[in-house]
């Protein structure tokens, strides 16, 4: 069974700190995924990875920025938090797309900005 | 620019009858779609998908319908149980890209 981790289930930031979301993948699929949810808005992606160091920008990554170092653990980072970006944060990773398999979804990261 | 879209925000169905969730899409390079189910606080969990080759698929009490030409899908989920009630979303990608591209979701109530 895919497993996917998110560090935190619940974090409260200050406006203007760094803030750093930690995602591990445990079946080695080769894409992993970060994105927001929120009501109304439904699952908005930041930004995606289909590989190593390898980094594409999706529908709203202004201020934010990733990391993947390896193969299964991918980072979002909040370069300096702001109150519109309380939300709810979701890893998800997938195999290749040849495969037609689904994402897997982590719990979810309730991040609060004051 | 909204490319998979639900339209009904909200659905309230008795215990023991069908449940049907609609999602419209507007890219018809989309060829895989899939529904997910999430309860609050959770990651969305994976129901059911299909292909494009195909019109339905079942996996137990949920069975997914696709209309390519009125680029429609729906969920149908029966009998419906008090368990069901959750945000479903409908979501959609292309055979070259690895992105998925989601709905707004449809908060569905299964009265007992």
């Amino acid at each position: 069974d895919v497993k996917v981790t998110q560090s935190s289930r619940y974090l409260v930031k200050r406006t203007g700190e760094k803030v750093f979301l930690e995602c591990v993948q445990d079946m080695d699929h080769e894409n992993m995924f970060w994105y927001r949810q929120d009501p109304g808005l439904g699952l908005r992606l930041i930004y995606f990875s289909y590989d190593v160091k390898m980094k594409e920008k999706g529908d709203i990554p202004e201020g934010y920025s990733v990391s993947r170092e390896k193969k299964e653990r991918f980072s979002l980072i909040l370069e300096s938090a702001s109150t519109n970006q309380t939300s709810m944060y979701l890893c998800a990773s997938s195999q290749e797309v040849y495969d037609n398999s689904p994402l897997h979804f982590g719990n979810g990261t309730r991040l609060t900005v004051t | 620019d909204q490319q998979v879209k639900q339209n009904s925000p909200s659905l309230s169905v008795q215990e023991g009858r069908i449940s049907i969730l609609n999602c419209d899409y507007t890219n018809s390079m989309f060829d895989y779609f899939l529904w997910y189910k999430k309860y609050p606080a959770e990651g969305p969990t994976f129901l059911i998908s299909i292909s494009s080759i195909k019109d339905k698929n079942e996996d137990g009490r949920f069975t997914v319908f696709l209309n390519k030409s009125a680029k429609h899908l729906s969920l149908h989920i029966v009998p419906s149980q008090p368990g069901d009630s959750a945000v479903y979303f409908c979501a959609a990608r292309t055979n070259t890209g690895n992105q998925f591209y989601f709905g707004t979701g449809t908060s569905l109530t299964v009265i007992p």
